[in-house]
Order: structure tokens, then sequence, then C-alpha cells
């Protein structure tokens, strides 16, 4: 089963700084899918910015960009610049391509983050 | 385009009551998920539908829960016999086909246990 590992409970960074993210998975296939999503207090899951594991390339969105090492099986978010409206709990998640896996979401615990003005 | 609409925001429930929580998915998107948020953890998946059919049941607890995706209208998740653990947050998510782009979340259902 995929498992998906998030091990910063809490983050902290200052207004126009950048803070990263970390987030590990575990998983057997080979082909897959890695997302990003932030959760502000309003409680609504918004998607930032997504990686398909066959892509050397780092996914970029604007200020928030990734760091996918596949053979590490890690999938950092890095956040430039942050502003106050980033605060919100970020969740990494993990969707597989199998005829098991491909049909659903599996999440980290997620990350607080607070950004200091 | 209205988004993933769920409804109602907050449901209070006694113990032995029934559940039921509605989902739209957004204009054009055949295929619903259903997850559920317990406090301070992520989300956890349930299940897995498109109009009419079950695909994936694999994280719905065996007893009480049930959902559905009718040919018309929203689909629900219905919890029956409710007991305190079952409070948390459900979320409702929807894409065109397969999620390969992510999909797209309504702004969840909160449900109290009394």
């Amino acid at each position: 089963a995929q498992t998906v590992t998030q091990s910063q409970p809490e983050m902290s960074v200052q207004e126009a700084e950048t803070v990263t993210l970390s987030c590990t998975y575990d998983t057997s296939e080979s082909d897959y899918y890695l997302f990003w999503y932030k959760q502000p207090p309003s409680r609504q899951m918004i998607l930032v910015i997504r990686q398909e594991a066959y892509k050397q390339q780092n996914a970029t969105e604007n200020r928030f960009s990734v760091n996918f090492q596949k053979a590490a099986k890690s999938f950092s978010l890095k956040i430039s610049d942050s502003q106050l409206g980033d605060a919100a709990m970020y969740f990494c998640a993990y969707r597989g391509r199998g005829e098991t896996s491909g049909s659903r979401l599996t999440f980290g615990e997620g990350t607080q983050l607070t950004v200091n003005p | 385009n209205a988004g993933v609409m769920q409804n109602p925001r907050h449901l209070v429930r006694r113990r032995g009551q029934e559940a039921r929580l509605r989902c739209s998915p957004m204009k054009g998107h055949s295929h619903v998920y259903w997850y559920r948020q317990l406090p301070e953890e992520g989300l956890k998946f349930m299940v897995y539908l498109q109009k009419e059919n079950i695909i994936d049941e694999s994280g719905m607890p065996k007893e009480r829960f049930s959902a559905e995706f009718p040919k018309e209208g929203p689909s629900i998740l219905r919890i029956q016999q409710v007991v305190r653990g079952d409070s948390a947050a459900y979320f409702c998510a929807s894409s065109p086909a397969g999620g390969d782009y992510g999909y797209t979340f309504g702004s969840g259902t909160r449900l109290t246990v009394v």
C-alpha cells in the first residue's frame, strides 16, 4: 500500500521569504502522480501543483515549485516570496495509475504553514 | 461554473440518527470521490463512484455507510445510526475522468454527532 509522510507538522516563514515543505512517499509503482493541496481556514481543498512521475522536469506554478526526486521518493514544495494568503495547511498527495490505486488520492498528515508579517 | 457543491455545510445529529450528505459535482464531471477528514488528520479515501456505479469502495466502513450517485441528482453519502466517532469533515471531489489532473474538491460537510 502506498503511504505519504509529511514530517513537519508545523512550519513558519517571514513574509517575502522562501519556505520548503517536505514530503516523502512509499510505492512500488513506477508511474504515478503527486500533488500538493492547500487547505486554508475555509476548509476548501485547493490544488497547488501537480507532478507526473515520468517527467523529470520539476513542476512550477508561479511562486510554487517542487523538487521531485524519484529515486529518493521525495516531493518537496518550495514557496517563494511568501504572502500572508499562503498561510494554510498543506497536504502532499499521491495517486497511482494502477487498477487498484488509480482511483484514489493518498494524503499525508499535513503541514500547517504560518506566514509572519 | 459553480464548482463542487456540498450541502449541508454543517450537520448535527444525535447518536443513532441518520446523516445524509449531498454532493453535486462540477458541470461536465462524471466521477465523484468521497473523503473523510478526522480532526488533526489528513483526508482518507472512502469511495469512488461514477453515474449509477460504485467503482471502488475499499475505504468505506463495512457497516452503516453507503454511497450512491444516481443517474439524476447529486451523489449521496449516507451514514446510518451515527456514533460519536463519525464526527468529521466529509469532502466530496469530482473529476472529468480518472483524475489525472487532480480533483476539484467541495468545501466539505462538517458532521457533529452529539
